[in-house]
């Protein structure tokens, strides 16, 4: 993998159901992994910051994994709620600070 | 706290003119990056200063210059712009580089 990849592009899931996406990421001067939260005319805002193979961060009910030896993320969603509807972005951070994030994957939960 | 500002909101330039676009953050971090966004994509980003005093290409810097002007500020310029450099422009700041992101609000650039 040369570049980072997000998978699926866009979701569209009913209120109360739980999905999950997934980030990969070269494993060359790999040093951290983010997740961030992109709300339609808002900035993207961080959700999770991960540099251990097999770290795991939860926040409420949004939890993510790493996965550094073959280069893969998952964020997931636990009971989604319309107000969880957003971007997610996730980007890969080598040691000297250069980030690269991938074209984010679209959340639309419907009521 | 501020956080992160970015000046202007909105610019319409010609093509060939020039303009610098303004970031700067309150929280004391060390490292900035600027960013483009396009329909459709992801965040691409342009130039990144790890720490004051240094900066460093990103995946798409052509067109474009920077400067770190001090810890708090971290300028874009657009020498001679170009139609293809229609985008919305983000500003992010870190505390150390590789740690989490705070985005400014964007600018958004219109090229014609």
């Amino acid at each position: 993998i040369l570049n980072v990849e997000q998978s699926p592009q866009s979701l569209h899931v009913q209120e109360g159901d739980s999905t999950n996406f997934t980030c990969s990421f070269p494993s060359s001067n790999f040093y951290a992994l983010h997740w961030y939260r992109w709300e339609t005319a808002k900035s993207p805002e961080a959700l999770f910051v991960m540099t251990l193979n097999g770290d795991e961060k939860k926040k409420g009910r949004i939890s993510a994994t790493l996965n550094t030896k073959e280069g893969y993320s998952y964020l997931y969603i636990k009971g989604s709620q319309p107000e969880d509807s957003a971007t997610y972005l996730c980007a890969s951070n080598t040691n000297a600070g250069k980030s690269t994030f991938g074209d984010g994957t679209t959340l639309t939960v419907k009521p | 706290n501020a956080g992160v500002t970015q000046t202007p909101k909105f610019q319409v330039l010609k093509t060939g003119q020039s303009m610098t676009l303004q970031c700067a953050q309150d929280m004391n971090h060390n490292s900035m990056y600027w960013y483009r966004q396009d329909p459709g994509m992801g965040l691409r980003l342009i130039y990144y200063s790890a720490s004051e005093g240094t900066t460093d290409k990103g995946e798409v810097p052509n067109g474009y210059n920077v400067s770190r002007l001090n810890k708090r500020e971290f300028s874009l310029r657009l020498e001679s712009a170009a139609p293809s450099q229609t985008s919305v422009y983000f500003c992010a700041s870190s505390e150390y580089r590789a740690y989490e992101q705070y985005f400014g609000p964007g600018t958004r650039l219109t090229v014609t």
